[in-house]
């Protein structure tokens, strides 16, 4: 089984600052299937990111991913307010699907 | 517009059994693959299990916390996709999502979720 840990825990920035969020796998992630998630409170986690780059359609160009193998990060270049949440790394491999255990993004 | 509702949530007893339901509506149901990702209070989410495709076998996978005591099935015919939980345990107790699985490896639409709560 593929574990994901995510850092930092929680990390504050302000609005217009940079977020960059790392999530490091214990296992090289097959074919890069690592997708990035964010969930605001009560709501559903939210697909932003997969293949670990490929941006869904209609998330803001502010979002990006890279990385491949076992290291992977999810950057927003510029914070706007509505992208304070919590953040989750989930990857695919063989038959089994595992996330990571999240970093909340809290305004400063 | 791709819907996902849960529904059956509820208080269970250790040990007892709790069936949750999936009613999905706005894509070709059938030829989707369907996962339960579960959110303990306060906690980060974990995958349950998947349910593929008739075409694909309707093949089941589950993590490991949940394998012998929950199945998931499907009813194509009502466009609605299953959890059976049975042995429950305190631990169960979480928010629980039907997700769709975009080709095959991420959760791109998912339900409201429906509270499952395991308690004496």
């Amino acid at each position: 089984e593929v574990v994901l840990t995510q850092s930092p825990g929680t990390l504050s920035l302000s609005p217009g600052e940079r977020a960059t969020l790392s999530c490091r796998a214990s296992q090289s992630v097959s074919s890069n299937y690592l997708a990035w998630y964010q969930q605001k409170p009560g709501q559903a986690p939210r697909l932003l990111i997969y293949d670990a780059s490929s941006r869904v359609t209609g998330i803001p160009d502010r979002f990006s991913g890279s990385g491949s193998g076992t290291d992977f990060t999810l950057t927003i270049s510029r914070l706007e307010p509505e992208d304070f949440a919590v953040y989750y790394c989930q990857q695919h491999g063989g038959s089994l699907y595992s996330f990571g255990q999240g970093t909340k993004l809290e305004i400063k | 517009e791709v819907q996902l509702v849960e529904y059956g949530g509820g208080l269970a007893k250790p040990g007892g059994s709790l069936t949750l339901s999936c009613a999905a509506s706005g894509f070709t149901f059938s030829n989707a693959w369907m996962t339960w990702v579960r959110q303990a209070p306060g906690k980060g989410l974990e995958w349950v299990g998947l349910i593929k495709s008739k075409a694909n076998g309707e093949t089941t996978d589950y993590a490991a916390p949940v394998k012998g005591r929950f199945t998931i099935s499907r009813d194509d015919s009502k466009n609605t996709v299953y959890l059976h939980m049975n042995s429950l345990k305190t631990e169960d107790s979480a928010v629980y999502y039907c997700t769709t699985v975009y080709r095959g490896h991420e959760f791109n639409y998912w339900g409201q979720g429906t509270l499952v709560t395991v308690s004496s």
